[in-house]
């Protein structure tokens, strides 16, 4: 099973220009998130979905946009990429929440993007 | 925003050591997820807890949670090079909410 797929794994951008980071889940998980993870300090979240259609924003939304098209995936655009962008971004899915309980979230290899 | 702190953040020990490493908020948590994330992977579940006092053991790895749910501990008893990880801890920050909050991190070495 191949789980949470993201691509690129690597990719340099300069200033301005845009880029979309893919990500794929073959679980059939409602849920899908976006993390970044600079270096100290944890994972913090960006964009979120809880099914088909339906995005909301994280903690860290600003020069980011995502959709939402299918179950399987669920996009990152970045726009007018700016040095604060650079991370390592970290795609995951979980099936869902049972009242209070997050389930287990399943995240994908990450894609280190460095913005000069 | 509740604010997970993890300690310590950095830790480096001999293999065969035992350790503890904490998760700590003010706020009361409805459950609670412990990840170990390896050098250049996403990070993994191990455990979550649910019930105040609720201990859970996974192998040499002992997780406890705090009787009114702010807090968290992981024990690892006799650490092996393949421990050496980061250790997450994350919450979701309501009742209801579909996010969780991921504490800082405990970045755990473990010399051969």
């Amino acid at each position: 099973n191949a789980g949470v797929t993201q691509t690129p794994k690597f990719r340099i951008l300069k200033i301005g220009q845009s880029m979309t980071l893919q990500c794929t889940q073959d679980m059939n998980h409602n849920y899908m998130y976006w993390y970044r993870q600079d270096p100290g300090m944890g994972l913090k979240l960006i964009y979120y979905s809880v099914g088909a259609g339906i995005t909301d924003k994280g903690e860290v939304p600003n020069g980011y946009n995502v959709s939402r098209s299918t179950t399987e995936d669920f996009p990152l655009r970045l726009e007018l990429a700016a040095p604060s962008q650079t991370s390592v971004y970290f795609c995951a899915s979980s099936f869902g929440t049972s009242g209070d309980i997050t389930g287990e979230l399943f995240f994908g290899e990450g894609s280190r993007l460095t913005v000069l | 925003t509740q604010l997970l702190e993890q300690s310590p953040q950095f830790l480096s020990i001999q293999e065969g050591e035992n350790l503890t490493v904490y998760c700590n908020s003010s706020s009361v948590f409805s459950s609670l997820q412990w990840y170990r994330q390896e050098p250049g992977e996403g990070p993994v579940l191990l455990v979550t807890v649910v019930t105040g006092g609720e201990v859970k053991k996974l192998k040499r790895l002992t997780f406890q949670f705090g009787d009114a749910r702010k807090d968290s501990s992981l024990h690892i008893t006799a650490a092996q090079p393949g421990d050496t990880g980061l250790y997450l801890c994350a919450a979701p920050p309501g009742a209801g909410s579909y996010q969780l909050t991921f504490g800082k991190g405990t970045k755990l070495s473990v010399i051969p």
